[in-house]
């Protein structure tokens, strides 16, 4: 069975400043990983995906993610966060073949503060 | 436009009802999903739908019944609501057997049980 865990349910950091959410898997199988963001009272939005090839994976607003098989993690960092980054981010991971359901981390809040 | 739509977005009934959350996606997907999250924003599987045809059932009670009238559409029906039946739902949908698997998300109803 997989898992996720996210090591951080709350993450506090100044506007500007850098900031790194923890993701680890578990998995006996090759995975699928993703990050989602929950933006206050919506739903989810994909952030980035890592499916295969290049361990480095970005957004288009400035957030990227490693895939580190070796310590299971996936790790999303942004060098220099805005308030509108504040939001529930979700790590999630899913098997690449079959139904692909989506087993999430426990969700880490990310607030910015001015 | 929209992705993947959800009915009603909030919804507020009584212990021992009966209710239905409808889910709706334009995206010519072939598989959708339901996902439960609680009051601690955890994100779970449900349900999900393959061609009409229920390809992931997690263990769920069975008050829950999830229909698929056509690949487009997936309906939850929810009988004898409970309070600890309160949470938040999310339809989802993605392209399982293609490339990217990405999964989109509905914008969630919230459903409180009295």
């Amino acid at each position: 069975a997989q898992s996720v865990t996210q090591l951080d349910s709350q993450v506090p950091v100044f506007e500007e400043a850098p900031v790194e959410l923890r993701c680890n898997y578990s998995s006996s199988v090759s995975v699928y990983l993703f990050w989602y963001v929950q933006y206050p009272n919506q739903g989810l939005q994909l952030l980035l995906k890592y499916l295969s090839g290049s361990t480095l994976v970005e957004s288009i607003n400035g957030f990227e993610a490693e895939f580190n098989k070796s310590q299971t993690s996936f790790h999303l960092r942004k060098p220099s966060v805005h308030i509108s980054d504040t939001a529930e981010y979700f790590c999630a991971v899913s098997d690449p073949v079959g139904a692909q359901k989506l087993v999430f981390g426990q969700g880490t809040r990310l607030t910015i503060n001015p | 436009d929209t992705a993947v739509s959800q009915t009603p977005k909030y919804l507020v009934t009584q212990m021992g009802n009966d209710k239905s959350i409808k889910c709706e996606q334009n995206l010519g997907h072939d598989t959708m999903y339901w996902y439960k999250q609680d009051s601690k924003k955890f994100l779970k599987i449900m349900f999900s739908y393959n061609n009409k045809e229920l390809i992931i059932n997690e263990t769920v009670p069975n008050r829950f019944s999830p229909k698929s009238p056509d690949k487009a559409h997936l309906n939850l029906h929810i009988n004898s609501l409970e309070l600890g039946d309160s949470a938040v739902y999310f339809c989802a949908s993605s392209q399982v057997w293609s490339s990217g698997t990405e999964q989109y998300f509905g914008p969630g109803t919230r459903l409180t049980v009295t």
